[in-house]
């Protein structure tokens, strides 16, 4: 497809439990973040990768959140030991690196609801 | 830290007329500030951007004004449509990692 393609749409987990969210970006698209949205509130960053260098993890809200980008491509959210107040949407988007500013692209997202 | 920030939470407004959501950001080092609608159930799909180095920039019934000295933008909707209603995110950008505001829901009423 031509868009950010997340999955899965949606996951029930228990807490406690690990989870993986996947998000396969624009293909060429060297930028890639991750953000969340809990219920009514806003779009909150987690973490962004540019092309080769280190990522941006400041906005991980604990260490038991990581992401991974292999291969420049599609990229892994990992959130371990599940807590009920992970239950959000999580986002991901791609843009281009054009050499100055541009939009990115979101994907439909993933509900994650822990019980 | 919010450094970007949509102190309305919603705006109602009248099928035709205008609507103006509102965005003030903290860190004078963004260069490039976009807004994003976003509905129910779906990722947010981007509306038009504006650079630091101008002041406006229109796009069909959309127009985002910069206010750097004050370091507020603004969107204008015009005219508005009851399919405009949605959830309006700003966001400031600067080195490409994307700040985002809290959200106005926009509702526009036949």
């Amino acid at each position: 497809g031509a868009g950010v393609s997340q999955s899965p749409s949606n996951k029930v987990t228990e807490k406690g439990k690990d989870v993986e969210l996947r998000c396969d970006p624009i293909s060429g698209h060297t930028a890639l973040y991750w953000y969340r949205q809990s219920l009514g509130q806003g779009l909150e960053f987690l973490i962004y990768f540019q092309g080769n260098s280190a990522p941006d993890k400041s906005g991980l809200p604990s260490d038991r959140f990581s992401a991974e980008r292999t291969g420049g491509s599609v990229s892994t959210l990992t959130i371990q030991r599940t807590q009920q107040e992970d239950s959000a949407v999580y986002l991901c988007a791609s843009s281009e690196d054009r050499g100055v500013n541009t939009e990115a692209f979101f994907g439909q997202g993933t509900r994650l609801t822990v019980v | 830290d919010q450094q970007v920030k949509q102190n309305s939470p919603s705006l109602s407004v009248q099928e035709g007329r205008i609507s103006i959501l509102n965005c003030d950001y903290t860190n004078s080092m963004f260069d490039y500030f976009l807004w994003y609608k976003k509905y129910p159930a779906e990722g947010p799909t981007f509306l038009i951007s504006i650079s630091s180095i101008k002041d406006k920039n229109e796009d069909g019934r959309f127009t985002v004004f910069l206010n750097k000295s004050a370091k507020h933008l603004s969107l204008h909707i015009v005219p508005s449509q009851p399919g405009d209603s949605a959830v309006y995110f700003c966001a400031a950008s600067n080195t490409g990692k994307l700040i985002f505001g809290q959200g106005t829901t926009l509702q526009v009423k036949p």
